[in-house]
C-alpha cells in the first residue's frame, strides 16, 4: 500500500523551542515536497527535495531526506508565531504505470508566544 | 503573472443542483489536478489530467465530473450525485508528469444550503 505518514499530526509549542516534524512514507522514492497551508488558505510550496541526502533551509526552517530510511524531516529552529500553520509532505511513489504524488495528513503546528 | 486563478473564491448551492468551479492556469503545465479538502483534513484527489482530451479518476471521483477540452483549463462539476459536497477544492497543475511539484490556485469554498 502506498502511505504516507506524518507525526505528529498536532503539535503546540512555545515561541523559541525547537522541533521537528516527521514524514514517513511505504515505498521507494527520491522526490518529496513540503507545503504549508495557512488556515482557510491555499498550499504554498516550502522545499523540493530530489535526492537522497537533500537538505533545504529557508528561515527557521530546514527539511531533508534520507531516501533509505524512507523518512524526510522538516526541522523548526527557535520557532515564532507566523510558523503556525499545518504543514503537508507529499511523496512522489509508482503507481500502475504511471507516478503519483501521495499525501500526508498534514501537521497542524500552533506555535504560542 | 503566471499562476493558477480559482473562481469564484465562495459559492452556495441548493441541494438538487449542479455546479461548476472554474480552474484556469498560464504556466503552460502540462497536468492538473483538483482535490477536496475538509475541515481539519489532509487532501483527497477527485480527478487529475495529464494531457488535453484525457482525465483520470483519484480517490473519490464520484458525483463528480470534469473536462480538459483546452490545457489551460480544467473545470470541475459538482453534480447533485455528489451527497455532501460541503469542502474546500483547491486546483493545482505541474509541469509534466504527476510525481512532479504542484502548484496551487487559492481554493473555492462550496457550502450547500
Amino acid at each position: 500500500e502506498l502511505k504516507v505518514e506524518q507525526n505528529p499530526l498536532f503539535l503546540s509549542m512555545q515561541e523559541g523551542k525547537n522541533y521537528t516534524i516527521y514524514c514517513n512514507y511505504s515505498t521507494t522514492s527520491d522526490r518529496l515536497y513540503w507545503y504549508r497551508q495557512d488556515p482557510g488558505k491555499s498550499l504554498e510550496s516550502l522545499f523540493v527535495l530530489l535526492s537522497n541526502g537533500a537538505v533545504k533551509q529557508e528561515g527557521r526552517l530546514m527539511a531533508s531526506l534520507d531516501t533509505k530510511a524512507r523518512l524526510s524531516t522538516l526541522h523548526i529552529t527557535a520557532a515564532v508565531h507566523d510558523l503556525s500553520a499545518t504543514y503537508f509532505c507529499a511523496v512522489d511513489m509508482a503507481m500502475d504505470s504511471n507516478y503519483q504524488l501521495i499525501w500526508g495528513a498534514g501537521t497542524k503546528l500552533i506555535i504560542k508566544p | 503573472d503566471g499562476g493558477i486563478t480559482q473562481s469564484p473564491k465562495y459559492l452556495f448551492r441548493k441541494e438538487g443542483q449542479n455546479v461548476t468551479l472554474s480552474c484556469e492556469q498560464n504556466l503552460n503545465h502540462d497536468a492538473m489536478y483538483w482535490y477536496r479538502q475538509d475541515p481539519g483534513q489532509g487532501l483527497r484527489l477527485i480527478y487529475y489530467s495529464q494531457i488535453v482530451n484525457d482525465f483520470q479518476k483519484g480517490d473519490i471521483a464520484e458525483g463528480y465530473s470534469v473536462s480538459r477540452e483546452k490545457k489551460e483549463s480544467f473545470p470541475l462539476t459538482v453534480t447533485s450525485a455528489q451527497k455532501n459536497p460541503t469542502a474546500f477544492y483547491l486546483c493545482a497543475s505541474s509541469p509534466f508528469g504527476t510525481g512532479d511539484e504542484q502548484f496551487f490556485g487559492p481554493g473555492t469554498r462550496l457550502t450547500v444550503l
